[in-house]
């Protein structure tokens, strides 16, 4: 199979402070894995390509600086959204891609800034 | 720019036939994927088209047109379970390495 797990599944943080997603390939290796974003009912949005042991390529428009990512093996990828404010809570999902088919999607981390 | 155009609703019966179309316009294309997606969970992997044709497994088949810029997921034999958003999405570059882009999504409603 092709499994990839995030954790934590849901969270609940106040204004201002910092919150770690953690995105794991389980059984297979991934240099390169997506964090995507999605808002109720609206589709999934690219925030940016993790790529294993070099920075992060971010679409237009997501602040890199806000938005931490780091690709520290071939089976993990973290994002931390900094200083989080209510209008960055949504749906975040990563993915990885293995062999040439498609990606495995995790499955999401609900983020609630209060 | 780059889009993907699906139906933003679809309403069906149970053992009916559904098909849920696509076209796309991006300035890359390395394949066609569905996904689907219920209601809080995160989408999971239906079918892949890289090239023209139809893919068939179980009771969803995929279909793609290059020339047509154009695909469609096809469900048949509808089951409730099968309510869900299904969303079509293009690889705009060779490889799985290649980001996704998706469609809006394609709300599906199956009625008994």
């Amino acid at each position: 199979g092709a499994v990839v797990s995030q954790h934590p599944s849901w969270v609940i943080c106040k204004s201002g402070t910092s919150v770690k997603i953690e995105c794991r390939s389980l059984d297979f290796q991934a240099t390169t894995m997506f964090w995507y974003r999605q808002f109720p009912k609206q589709s999934l949005m690219l925030m940016a390509t993790s790529n294993e042991g070099s920075k992060a390529t971010y679409e237009q428009g997501v602040e890199k600086d806000k938005f931490l990512i780091n690709h520290a093996s071939l089976t993990l990828s973290t994002l931390t959204v900094t200083s989080a404010h209510p209008e960055d809570s949504s749906f975040y999902i990563c993915s990885a891609g293995k062999g040439t088919d498609t990606q495995y999607f995790g499955p999401g981390t609900r983020l609630t800034v209060l | 720019g780059q889009s993907l155009e699906q139906p933003s609703e679809v309403t069906a019966v149970e053992g009916a036939i559904v098909q849920i179309n696509c076209t796309y316009q991006t300035s890359g294309f390395y394949g066609l994927s569905w996904y689907q997606q219920h209601d809080g969970g995160a989408p999971t992997f239906l079918s892949y088209n890289g090239l023209d044709g139809l893919e068939e497994t179980g009771r969803f088949s995929s279909f793609l047109s290059r020339s047509d810029s154009y695909g469609y997921l096809l469900l048949q034999e509808l089951q409730m379970k099968d309510s869900a958003s299904y969303f079509c999405a293009v690889r705009g570059w060779e490889g799985s390495q290649g980001n996704l882009i998706f469609g809006k999504g394609t709300k599906l409603s199956v009625k008994p």
